[in-house]
């Protein structure tokens, strides 16, 4: 089966950092990806990761271990806008095209 | 290029009544995705198109739901008839073929979101 786990909500501070967490069981492996989706939006591509390790984008960092089944994002000097849902997606299989198999994502609010 | 485009926004009907909700991929995108959100399920994949042909429809709850893609710049999903429990939020994304090495990451589009009364 396929199985993709994030914690339901999140709270912090404006100007901290914050870490979600994302594990995985799935019948194969070929890309994780996240998403951020703010109320009433649609979901926008943040990362990709493929290989071990960590990614850096600006105030976004992902993080990936396959022998784990783990990953996590990594958000910095968190601001106000910064309040969304975000979302982990799992790639099974090159084979399959783009399908992508999603969490039900972690809501995130952050306080003044 | 103007994004992945869905039609409508909103969709108010009646238990019974026929559904049809439409996307237009962006431009060059050869795979097309139809999901449905909803706070219990999150977001799940229906089905997908690679090239117009359907690929994976094993997420289509039952028959009541079906969907199709004459070409490629145009997609439909239909349910009748519609019950209450379809009431979600249903999007559309497109990407591309990913090169050697490469990713490709969904765009979605806006959504739809349908009430069934």
């Amino acid at each position: 089966g396929q199985n993709i786990d994030q914690p339901t909500e999140m709270t912090a501070t404006e100007g901290a950092i914050v870490q979600i967490n994302c594990t995985y069981q799935t019948s194969g492996f070929n890309g994780l990806f996240w998403y951020q989706q703010h109320a009433g939006e649609a979901p926008t591509f943040l990362s990709y990761n493929v290989l071990d390790g960590l990614e850096e984008k600006g105030r976004f960092s992902s993080f990936l271990s396959r022998s784990k089944g783990y990953s996590y994002l990594l958000l910095k000097e968190l601001q106000m806008k910064d309040s969304a849902s975000y979302l982990c997606a799992v790639r099974p299989s090159v084979g399959m095209g783009g399908k992508l198999i999603f969490g039900q994502g972690t809501e995130l609010s952050v306080k003044p | 290029d103007a994004g992945v485009i869905q039609s409508p926004r909103h969709e108010v009907t009646e238990m019974g009544q026929e559904v049809t909700l439409r996307c237009k991929p962006i431009s060059g995108h050869d795979y097309l995705f139809w999901y449905r959100q909803t706070m219990m399920r999150g977001l799940e994949l229906l089905i997908y198109f690679n090239n117009n042909v359907p690929i994976d429809d094993s997420g289509m709850p039952e028959d009541r739901f079906s969907a199709k893609m004459p070409n490629a710049s145009f997609s439909t999903l239909k349910i009748q008839p519609s019950e209450p429990r379809d009431s979600a939020v249903y999007f559309c994304a497109s990407t591309f073929r990913p090169g050697q090495g490469g990713y490709n990451e969904q765009f979605f589009g806006p959504g739809t979101r349908l009430t069934v009364l």
